[in-house]
This record gives C-alpha cells, structure tokens and sequence, in this order.
C-alpha cells in the first residue's frame, strides 16, 4: 500500500486558517487522496478527497500538487472543534486489487487555541 | 450518506471469553471493513468482510482469533475470541457508500465499541 507522511502535530490559533501538509511520493495513478479526521472519543469522519484537481466542499478544501506527490489540507477558519487527529490517506480506487479500503497512517494532531 | 449502529458500544469482559461486535448499516453498502484502535493509536485494518463468503483478513489477523460473518449487504459481525488484556480496544465497522462511486468515494465510520478485557 502506498505511504503518506503527515507532521505529528500542529497548532493553529483559533479563526486562522490551517494548512495540514501530506507528502506520498509513491502514489500510483488509481489512488485517490482521502482525509479524514477523528475528533475525541468518536469514530474517523470523512472531510475530502480528490483525484487530481483541487477540491472545494463545505468542511475544508483540498490542494494537489501537479505530480501528486503531496497535497494540503485548508481549514479556511480553525474553530475550536476542528481540534482532532487529521488522517491523510491513499484509498486504491481499483476494483479488480482488493480497492476500496483505507490504510490508517499516525496523522497529525491539531490543536486549536483560542 | 449510511448510518452504522454499532453494539455493543462498549462492554468488559474477563480473560478468556469472547465477545461479538455487531454492525448494522442503514442501507445496502458494497463493502464493510472491520478496524481495531488500541489505546492512543491509530487504527488498524483487521479485515474485509465479504458478503456470502470468508472475510479477507489483513496481515496479523487471522480468521481463529476475528471470526467474522456479513450475512447480508446491511449486516456484519465480529468476534473476537479468547480474549486478552491486549485484546483491550476500540473496534471500530465502515462501511463503503453506495451507488457507483463505492470504491472511491467516502467511507463511513460507526462509533466503536470500546472493548475492556480484565
């Protein structure tokens, strides 16, 4: 399964934007690119994911290098409860190679100050 | 979107014993994957329950120790035998969405089931 290397941890002062960087530099061409967080004492929730373009929703945005070898998370306005663990993951996007299933690497840890 | 209910949402059992997870989906999804956070950890894969046949079982893992069963496109249970202290984790179901996009699009998460083995 292809690698992706996330910080251990971040801070971010509350209202400020965040970026949360992710490297996988051996990403093949049918992976797609998954972030996912896990607040305290609840299950991982999906924030993203993209292919190759750049991605807009209504939680985060998300920028993709041009050789897809790393790409940002964007938390527009940090708020207290995006404090959480941030998974950066590379979901195989195959049917016929066992696709479909999310490797959990360490993530990074936010942390929002007030 | 799919809405997973886990049960039990935690429990503690002694040493010995075995204790099955149940994971019931809102809608029919395509697959269903079974993860194990252990204390301050990530999570890590334990399988891929197929519906109708044998769980695929990631390295580690084995179908002795993580029984599991998906009778249906809605349902799925795991066991986890003869537990042990180390045994001791959050146990955690997702499923894929449905439609099309199933092996790319978003996977859902339910709660957990915190799992105490004294």
């Amino acid at each position: 399964d292809a690698k992706t290397t996330q910080p251990n941890s971040m801070e971010s002062n509350e209202e400020e934007p965040v970026h949360l960087p992710c490297n996988h530099s051996t990403i093949s061409g049918t992976d797609y690119i998954h972030w996912y967080r896990q607040l305290p004492s609840q299950g991982p929730e999906y924030v993203i994911h993209g292919l190759t373009s750049n991605v807009n929703n209504r939680m985060a945005s998300l920028a993709i290098a041009e050789d897809r070898k790393s790409s940002t998370l964007i938390l527009h306005r940090a708020t207290l409860r995006d404090a959480a663990v941030y998974y950066c993951i590379l979901r195989d996007g195959s049917l016929y190679n066992q696709g479909g299933k999310l490797i959990f690497g360490q993530g990074t840890e936010l942390s929002v100050k007030p | 979107s799919a809405v997973i209910s886990q049960k039990p949402s935690r429990d503690i059992c002694q040493r010995g014993t075995s204790l099955t997870i149940q994971c019931q989906v809102d809608s029919q999804v395509t697959m269903m994957f079974w993860y194990r956070q252990q204390p301050g950890q990530s999570l890590t894969l334990i399988a891929t329950a197929n519906q109708g046949s044998e769980a695929t079982y990631e390295s580690g893992f084995v179908i002795d120790k993580f029984p599991i069963s998906r009778p249906n496109l809605t349902f799925s249970t795991l066991t986890v035998s003869n537990m042990s202290p180390e045994d001791s984790s959050i146990y955690l179901c997702s499923v894929t969405g449905t439609g099309n996009r199933w092996n790319t699009g978003e996977l859902f998460f339910g709660e957990g089931s915190r799992l105490t083995v004294l």
